[in-house]
């Protein structure tokens, strides 16, 4: 299996702040990473495609980057909606499209 | 405008069998490179993937939970069964279906999930 370690587990930024979620694969999986966003009771919503292409109708203020094993989602600007939690996703091993273990993202 | 929507008994009790179905609209999973997943999480918990079928029948299970999964899918009703043998209270989670997409199998659409306890 392939292991995807977010970090860090949680993080405290203020509106306007820029932020950046690290994910980690135990080997590497190329461009096959994806990220999404989850608020309290809701499905988890597609932000990040293939590392770095952004899903359409998502705020350009979300960017994603890296490739092998290393790679990061970056909010460039914190807005009230952005307080969620982020889980990186891979989609290189049909063996298994593991989850990271997420990164809660609280008003400071 | 793409749905999927879960459904299925939200209690059953230890070493039974779990039953979920998800059923979609929108798209069609005759057409190729189509594959529905199922995802679940437990309160409080990450989110962890079980299983996802293709439009050509092939499927994938999670390593982990293999042994317990069944995933299969009827075309003419828009619908794919998952299927969870022995089901324990660690069971305990939220079942989420989504339409899996592209080269990079990400997840597009997503259930709004479903509910599932295991208790006695």
């Amino acid at each position: 299996d392939i292991q995807m370690t977010q970090s860090p587990s949680s993080l405290s930024a203020s509106a306007g702040d820029r932020v950046t979620i690290t994910c980690r694969a135990s080997q590497s999986i190329g461009s096959y990473l994806n990220w999404y966003q989850q608020k309290p009771g809701e499905a988890p919503k597609l932000l990040i495609y293939g590392a770095s292409s952004l899903q359409s109708g998502v705020p350009s203020r979300f960017s994603g980057g890296g490739s092998g094993t290393d790679f990061t989602l970056t909010i460039s600007s914190l807005q009230p909606e952005d307080f969620a939690t982020y889980y990186c996703q891979q989609g290189y091993s049909t063996l298994g499209f593991t989850f990271g273990g997420g990164t809660k993202v609280e008003i400071k | 405008q793409i749905t999927l929507k879960e459904s299925g008994p939200t209690l059953v009790k230890p070493t039974q069998a779990l039953t979920l179905t998800c059923t979609f609209s929108g798209f069609s999973l005759t057409t190729t490179g189509e594959a529905v997943g199922w995802i679940r999480q437990p309160p409080g918990k990450a989110l962890e993937w079980l299983a996802v079928i293709f439009w050509d029948g092939e499927k994938r299970h999670s390593p982990s939970l293999k042994s317990r999964l069944t995933i299969t899918k009827d075309t003419s009703k828009n619908q794919v069964v998952l299927t969870m043998t022995n089901m324990d209270p660690l069971d305990t989670a939220t079942y989420f279906c989504a339409r899996r997409r592209g080269w990079g199998s990400w997840f597009d659409y997503w259930g709004q999930g479903t509910p599932v306890t295991v208790s006695s």
